[in-house]
């Protein structure tokens, strides 16, 4: 069965220091693989998302950017925080245009 | 309009009642249809899709009506642990979310 992990699960990091989350995906080979932010009390906003190595389609111009250097392995990067960045971020899976699975998620929060 | 809108509650409903849910979306070309279930500070996990025909699981059916562009939700025999956040799911080339109904069962 497929498996999707992501860390840290917490992070508190001060404005303006880089980020790096992982998500890595178990059991299956070339996902589409997506990356969601959810603010408090809202709906998941897509950021990115990946249908193989090194392709990447960003939905938000941001100071965030993503990265797939395997196949079922997806980064999610920032140089300097902001604010703004604080949220509960989302890895999730698909093998279609279809259901998404999603990991256990990071919540940030910038200071 | 937003893309994909639900009320978002909550939705205050004692055990044993009945909810219904409802969700609706503005792209008439919308070919798949999603509710999901979240749990406070959890990630999103799919509780069902939604068929042109309508489906059921268990107490739960989810119906798609597509000349009125909405989809429904309906719980029955609503538990304490059906307190989440539903999440309402359309897609095309791409899934737009909805922000959520929360629902909270009431003993």
């Amino acid at each position: 069965s497929q498996t999707i992990h992501q860390w840290p699960a917490t992070l508190v990091q001060p404005v303006g220091s880089p980020l790096s989350l992982e998500c890595t995906v178990e059991g299956t080979s070339n996902p589409n693989l997506y990356w969601y932010r959810q603010a408090a009390g809202r709906g998941l906003q897509l950021l990115f998302y990946s249908v193989g190595i090194g392709q990447i389609s960003s939905e938000v111009p941001q100071n965030l950017s993503a990265s797939r250097p395997q196949d079922r392995q997806f980064i999610l990067s920032s140089k300097k925080l902001l604010l703004s960045d604080s949220g509960f971020y989302l890895c999730a899976w698909s093998n279609s245009l279809y259901e998404q699975y999603f990991g256990p998620g990071t919540r940030l929060t910038v200071t | 309009r937003k893309e994909v809108e639900q009320d978002p509650g909550p939705f205050n409903v004692p055990e044993g009642a009945t909810v219904a849910f409802n969700c609706t979306y503005s792209n008439s070309a919308s070919q798949s249809f999603f509710w999901y279930r979240q749990d406070c500070r959890k990630e999103p996990k799919l509780l069902m899709s939604v068929y042109s025909s309508g489906n059921e699981d268990g107490r739960f059916t989810a119906q798609l009506n597509r000349a009125s562009q909405y989809i429904s939700l309906l719980i029955r025999d609503s538990k304490l642990s059906d307190s989440a956040t539903y999440l309402c799911v359309v897609g095309n080339y791409q899934l737009i979310w909805g922000a959520g109904t929360k629902l909270i069962i009431k003993p």
